[in-house]
């Protein structure tokens, strides 16, 4: 089983540019999110899905979407990228009651 | 909301000795899970151990081992023997029971731990 996959590893954006940062789950998870990760803040929830056809907006949603269209995928899409959005991104998924597993992280740098 | 805190952005400790690393979270739920995650410059998170709210028995994986203090909020984990690999960020999360469907993990600033040879 390859896990949890993300893709890109690194990406470098110029202010409003947009682009899809890929996640894949081989693990027949339902759950699954996105999460950003910044200095000093620990992780925080951009959006969830509990299933395909379902998702919702986790603690800072504004400027991503998100659809599910498969158990697999759960793409996230920046619509026009700012500064602000220099993070490094985590795709996790999960099963029921039990912790995330996370893909390896996408370095995204806005220029 | 449920927030987490760790006050110890870093620690640092000789090779086989033990480290406790402090986590305490806010919460009005009285069932909901609790991990630790650890993160090596490599920036993969790995999930390190799990404890269950309803369960008063302290959770154990290998060496990591954790003193949950439910009234106290209170998440402690325990590294026994430590060695050079333990070196990592090492965050701690509550997640709340899922009703409708929500499982969302919110995390602490973590705690960089560095293990000295």
């Amino acid at each position: 089983n390859a896990g949890v996959t993300q893709t890109p590893k690194f990406q470098v954006l110029k202010t409003g540019q947009s682009m899809t940062l890929q996640c894949a789950q081989d693990m027949n998870h339902e759950y699954m999110s996105w999460y950003r990760q910044d200095p000093g803040m620990g992780l925080r929830l951009i959006h969830y899905s509990v299933g395909a056809g379902i998702t919702d907006q986790g603690e800072v949603p504004n400027g991503y979407n998100v659809s599910r269209s498969t158990t697999e995928d759960f793409p996230l899409r920046l619509l026009s990228a700012a500064p602000s959005q220099t993070s490094v991104y985590f795709c996790a998924s999960s099963k029921l009651n039990y912790g995330y597993t996370f893909g390896s992280g996408t370095r995204l740098t806005v220029v | 909301a449920q927030t987490v805190t760790q006050s110890q952005p870093e620690m640092s400790v000789q090779e086989a000795e033990t480290v406790t690393l402090s986590c305490t979270y806010d919460t009005s739920e009285n069932n909901y899970y609790l991990f630790w995650y650890k993160q090596p410059p490599s920036r993969q998170m790995i999930l390190v151990i799990r404890q269950e709210a309803y369960k008063q028995q302290n959770a154990t994986e290998n060496r990591f081992s954790v003193n949950f203090q439910k009234a106290a909020k209170s998440f402690s984990l325990k590294i026994s023997d430590s060695q050079l690999g333990d070196t990592a960020m090492y965050f701690c999360a509550f997640m709340k029971h899922p009703i409708q469907g929500a499982q969302k993990l919110v995390f602490g600033q973590g705690t960089r731990l560095t293990i000295n040879p």
